[in-house]
């Protein structure tokens, strides 16, 4: 079964901290994996996008790196701010169908402190 | 940003009642869906849609239908609103991008309270 689990559930932290989430998952066949931002009551919005030949990408304070071996991903935030605190969404989408089918974590929800 | 949108943001029926939620994109794709949102959860696909006159179920049933008349427009339907049906509904779209990888884009969602 295709699968996207994500860790913590919840994260708080300091202003300023740096903080890492994590992503496993079971989707096959392995076409992308994107972190998306979604703030409260909005829409996600994509961040990165991970290809199976990727195993970093940067993108500001966001670095997300991928472990297609191990089926692994995790998102680097850097010295976060208040604006960071939201659900960070990992996704994954599959090569099998045209559909480009979307697997959907469950999300981290993120809270920056003062 | 993405050029998608829902309508209305927030609405509170009452049960029995019929209701449409609009989603419009004027990006030109052929891809269209909904999910259902519960707070704290993953996202639900409930309905897909490959272009007009193409629609279908998604993984987690659904009361709710849709229709893709034309290609901009995905709304749905809830025939008679039960507080079962309380909760958020993401509109999105996708084609491949010019890497050939697919990426959604969200709408603002709609929080339905019935």
């Amino acid at each position: 079964k295709n699968q996207v689990e994500q860790s913590p559930q919840s994260l708080i932290i300091l202003e300023g901290k740096n903080c890492t989430l994590q992503c496993n998952y079971t989707v096959s066949p392995f076409s992308n994996l994107r972190w998306y931002k979604q703030d409260t009551g909005r829409g996600p919005v994509s961040l990165t996008i991970m290809t199976f030949s990727e195993n970093t990408k940067s993108n500001r304070r966001y670095t997300a790196t991928l472990d297609a071996d191990t089926k692994q991903s995790s998102l680097h935030i850097t010295a976060s701010q208040l604006s960071d605190s939201a659900s960070y969404i990992c996704v994954v989408s599959d090569r099998g169908s045209t559909l480009g089918r979307l697997y959907f974590g469950r999300g981290t929800q993120l809270t920056v402190w003062p | 940003e993405a050029d998608i949108y829902q309508t209305p943001r927030y609405l509170v029926i009452g049960t029995g009642k019929k209701i449409t939620l609009e989603c419009s994109q004027t990006m030109g794709h052929d891809k269209m869906y909904w999910y259902q949102q519960d707070p704290g959860m993953e996202l639900h696909l409930i309905h897909y849609s490959y272009g007009v006159n193409s629609t279908e179920k998604g993984d987690l049933s659904s009361e709710s239908t849709v229709s893709r008349i034309r290609t901009e427009h995905f709304p749905l339907t809830l025939e008679s609103a039960r507080p079962s049906h309380t909760s958020q509904y993401l509109c999105a779209s996708s084609d491949p991008t010019l890497t050939g990888h697919t990426e959604a884009f969200f709408g603002q969602g709609t929080r339905l309270t019935v």
